[in-house]
């Protein structure tokens, strides 16, 4: 059973709509990612936060907004979403003990569709 | 720069042959680590494994093994008698802790479909 959870595991949106996505981790970790994965491709790296604070940021549009509310929840704000935005976007904790060494553990993902 | 290879995209197999995936890396690092994640058609990335470049020892669990070698800068994956539910995506990724983050290199995948 996944320890991280993601809510909803779908969602269609038009591109006026503001939605968002929630996950929630439950083993204590102190970093959080997103990740936006297309069909047939790797996981690309949105967003991390370590201990609530966004960390890094891969030059993400800002119709994406992140936010940590704390260290066990993160959510993805989304507004004005272009149907290239459809993918699937997965959340990912890790322990952060501050070496690079950690474990991602990754939740179910929310399946995207912007008509 | 830190890349990971995986050849093969797309491989078949009957039930109950073996099959293996191949993952070569690239890094000047001489620490890093290396992991295996399964993504079965659900789209939940499954941890596998991880492996330091400290360790070489090979590792079994269950009908899963993996060949680690520094030499070729290698580590595959093999699934001895496979099962249908072993259909997915696995990747292998790269992580380099001197890079001060916990940033994953993903190879690009192999559809592993197991025909029952």
């Amino acid at each position: 059973d996944t320890e991280v959870t993601q809510t909803p595991k779908h969602l269609v949106m038009g591109m006026t709509n503001k939605k968002s996505l929630k996950c929630e981790q439950h083993m204590g970790h102190r970093a959080m990612y997103w990740y936006k994965q297309k069909a047939k491709k790797p996981p690309e790296l949105m967003f991390v936060y370590s201990y609530e604070k966004l960390s890094i940021n891969e030059s993400v549009p800002s119709r994406f907004s992140p936010e940590c509310p704390n260290s066990s929840l993160l959510n993805l704000h989304l507004h004005a979403l272009q149907p290239e935005d459809s993918a699937l976007y997965l959340c990912a904790s890790s322990q952060d003990l501050g070496l690079g060494t950690d474990t991602q553990y990754f939740g179910p993902g929310t399946r995207l569709t912007v008509l | 720069a830190q890349k990971v290879t995986q050849a093969q995209t797309e491989i078949s197999v009957v039930e109950k042959e073996d099959v293996t995936l191949d993952c070569v890396y690239e890094t000047r690092d001489t620490t890093y680590y290396l992991f295996w994640y399964k993504q079965p058609p659900s789209g939940e990335l499954v941890f596998l494994i991880r492996r330091n470049s400290f360790d070489e020892q090979n590792e079994i669990s269950g009908r899963y093994s993996w060949n680690f070698q520094k030499s070729t800068s290698s580590f595959n994956f093999t699934i001895t008698a496979s099962q249908v539910v072993d259909s997915a995506v696995y990747f292998c990724a790269l992580s380099v802790p001197s890079r001060g983050n916990n940033r994953l290199a993903f190879g690009k995948g192999n559809q592993v479909v197991v025909i029952p």
